[in-house]
């Protein structure tokens, strides 16, 4: 069966440093895979898209990778900061495109 | 431009109850989807809907239903509550296939 999979273990790194969040999927051949940021009690905000056809894709302090051969993405934010602290889902496509599946989510704490 | 809107953001319902939610797409979106978030399970995909016609639905009873309107308003629905319904509900709009998802705030449901 289909399975996305993310650390359940929260995430704790130190202001200024690099956090790397991983994505990892099985029995899947997705054509797109996104990143989402959601905060206690709220919707999830979209964050970032890349395409099967693209390895590496930026945004600010956001970058995000994607190995179809690994069925993997890894999820950075470089010189991360308090206000960075979330849960950070991943998605893949799903149903053709009309439906995403999402990972259960990293949890993120930046300490000062 | 306004976001996507959810009413009500919370509610209380008894067992065997049913329930009616309401999502208003950011507008020009005709896709709206609607998922269920729960901490053990994460965030499902409950069904979507483009131009009034539901196009593909997951994997729930038929418990759980929904429409659209020709205005690309969507209402969920939920007929005789079980307690496993206790859920934060989210609707998202989209402009089509394989775009990113715009989520409400979410419906809290607590069914006791």
């Amino acid at each position: 069966s289909q399975k996305i999979e993310q650390n359940s273990e929260a995430l704790n790194i130190q202001e200024g440093k690099t956090a790397t969040l991983t994505c990892n999927y099985t029995n899947y051949s997705p054509a797109y895979l996104q990143w989402y940021r959601q905060d206690p009690g709220r919707g999830p905000v979209f964050l970032l898209l890349i395409r099967e056809n693209e390895k590496e894709k930026r945004k600010e302090r956001l970058k995000v990778t994607f190995d179809t051969t690994l069925k993997q993405s890894l999820f950075h934010i470089t010189a991360s900061q308090p206000a960075d602290s979330a849960t950070y889902l991943c998605a893949l496509d799903g149903l053709g495109g009309y439906a995403l599946n999402f990972g259960k989510g990293t949890s993120l704490l930046v300490t000062p | 431009k306004a976001g996507v809107t959810q009413t009500p953001r919370y509610l209380i319902k008894t067992r065997g109850q049913q329930v009616t939610l309401s999502c208003s797409p950011i507008s020009g979106h005709r896709s709206v989807s609607w998922y269920q978030q729960t901490p053990g399970q994460g965030l499902q995909f409950l069904f979507e809907y483009f131009s009034e016609t539901q196009r593909n639905k997951g994997n729930f009873p038929g418990r759980f239903s929904g429409r659209q309107f020709s205005n690309s308003r969507s209402e969920m629905n939920v007929s005789t509550l079980e307690l496993g319904d206790s859920a934060l509900y989210l609707c998202a709009s989209s402009r089509g296939r394989n775009t990113e998802a715009f989520f409400g705030q979410g419906t809290r449901l607590t069914v006791v």
